[in-house]
């Protein structure tokens, strides 16, 4: 399978525990995005890598959240403390940037999610 | 600020009908817009990409266009069947994120 893939699909956690969810994007993709998506809501921007580098943060991303890409392959999510209010859908997806293009055609390809459940 | 906003937030309508689904945004400043599928608790597919500076794109019995200038996309769905129901999106892109619209819940009844 070449998609992108996410690692658990469905997470429940107690009120106060630590998650970690995992991203593999398509191999070939240098973007790699993080999405948060609430019940009959759109998604939510929450942060983005280009390669290794994490270039931005929506305010959505608390101080209890950090994600990683180290060897800009994979990513992992953290999520510390959880609340109630972390229940959602978090989204992985990934594109492909060509060196010096613009981003007119920055088509970004989806995982299938993890659905976090915080009792 | 982008916002996108979807209208209607629900449809319903008897197989072999076209539709046309629509969504707005606010500035006209995108790269590019995507219309994506969601099933029931599932994840996002993808279906088209208009670049900023085309007007339509079209697969299969999707043709999806792009106004930027009146901040209009709009997806027009050909012969439905019921296997099109589904939740559909859209998504403004402003370079690093998406900016998403809360989606149009179609029904196809057979």
């Amino acid at each position: 399978d070449t998609g992108v893939s996410q690692d658990p699909r469905h997470k429940i956690t107690k009120r106060g525990q630590n998650v970690t969810f995992r991203c593999d994007p398509i191999s070939e993709h240098n973007r790699l995005y993080w999405y948060r998506q609430t019940l009959g809501q759109g998604p939510e921007f929450l942060t983005y890598f280009q390669n290794e580098a994490q270039l931005e943060k929506s305010r959505l991303l608390s101080d209890r959240f950090s994600a990683e890409r180290p060897k800009g392959s994979f990513s992992t999510l953290e999520i510390q403390r959880t609340e109630q209010g972390d229940s959602a859908m978090y989204l992985c997806a990934s594109s492909l940037q060509l060196a010096g293009g613009s981003s007119s055609y920055n088509e970004q390809f989806f995982g299938p999610g993890t659905r976090l459940t915080v009792l | 600020k982008q916002e996108v906003t979807q209208i209607p937030a629900a449809l319903s309508v008897p197989e072999g009908e076209n539709l046309v689904l629509n969504c707005s945004f606010t500035d006209s400043a995108i790269y590019n817009l995507q219309w994506f599928r969601q099933d029931p608790g599932k994840g996002l597919t993808s279906l088209l990409l208009i670049q900023s500076s085309q007007r339509e794109q079209t697969s299969g019995r999707l043709n999806a266009s792009l106004d930027k200038s009146s901040g209009r996309s709009t997806l027009y769905i050909a012969a439905s069947q019921p296997g099109d129901s589904a939740t559909y999106l859209c998504a403004a892109d402003s370079n690093y994120q998406l900016i998403w619209g809360a989606g149009t819940k179609l029904i196809i009844k057979p």
